[in-house]
């Protein structure tokens, strides 16, 4: 099983600034295929990214990923008051599919 | 519009069991694949089951062989998680989520339900 690792923790930013969250896998995964949940209190998980770096439908362009192999990135350039949340990286690429443990966004 | 409604979940004791369902609606479950995910409570996500949307296949977590059951019922668009030997550890809020795309392996998700309540508990 692929244990995917996030950090940091806790992200606490202004908005206008820019966000950077990783996310480490214990191996290679597969094709790239990692995914990217945001997560906002008493909600489902939506989805922002998926193959690392396509954006899924309606997601904005300031939030973009990027990686390969065993490392990935979730940037949001320009933080908004609506991006406070809990972000949570997937790994589709190997059975079982796997979540990191989540990144929590603050927004001052 | 795709939508997601779960149900079924409650209050049971360990050992007891449980039917979960997840009526769907904007798309059809014979081409999507569908997973449940679940939360417990203040944790993060854990991926319980996924049947493709061929029906050939499904695959469990470790945690839930052997003691869950995901099935579907295509002329009523709804999928199911039977749950049985419930345990203390099985108390979460129970997602099912839709295949982004259509895929014979697996997809990440692009619509979730809201959720259901699962307590195991004496």
């Amino acid at each position: 099983e692929i244990v995917l690792t996030q950090s940091p923790g806790t992200l606490s930013l202004s908005p206008g600034e820019g966000a950077t969250l990783s996310c480490r896998a214990s191996q290679n995964v597969y094709n790239s295929y990692l995914a990217w949940y945001q997560q906002k209190p008493g909600q489902a998980p939506s989805l922002l990214i998926y193959g690392a770096s396509s954006r899924a439908t309606g997601i904005p362009d300031r939030f973009s990923g990027s990686g390969s192999g065993t490392d990935f990135t979730l940037t949001i350039s320009t933080l908004a008051p609506e991006d406070s949340a809990v972000y949570y990286c997937q790994q589709y690429g190997s059975s079982p599919c796997t979540f990191g443990q989540g990144t929590k966004v603050e927004i001052k | 519009d795709v939508h997601l409604l779960e149900s079924g979940g409650g209050l049971v004791q360990p050992g007891g069991s449980l039917r979960l369902s997840c009526a769907a609606s904007g798309f059809t479950l014979s081409i999507y694949g569908m997973s449940w995910v679940r939360q417990a409570p203040g944790k993060g996500l854990e991926w319980v089951s996924t049947i493709r949307g061929s029906g050939s296949s499904t695959n469990y977590a470790d945690s839930v062989k052997g003691r869950f059951t995901i099935s579907r019922d295509t002329s009523k668009n709804t999928l199911y998680l039977q749950m049985s030997s419930l345990r203390a550890e099985d108390t979460a809020l129970y997602y099912c989520a839709k295949f982004y795309y259509v895929t014979e392996t697996i997809a990440p998700f692009d619509y979730w339900g809201q959720g259901t309540l699962v307590t195991v508990s004496s």
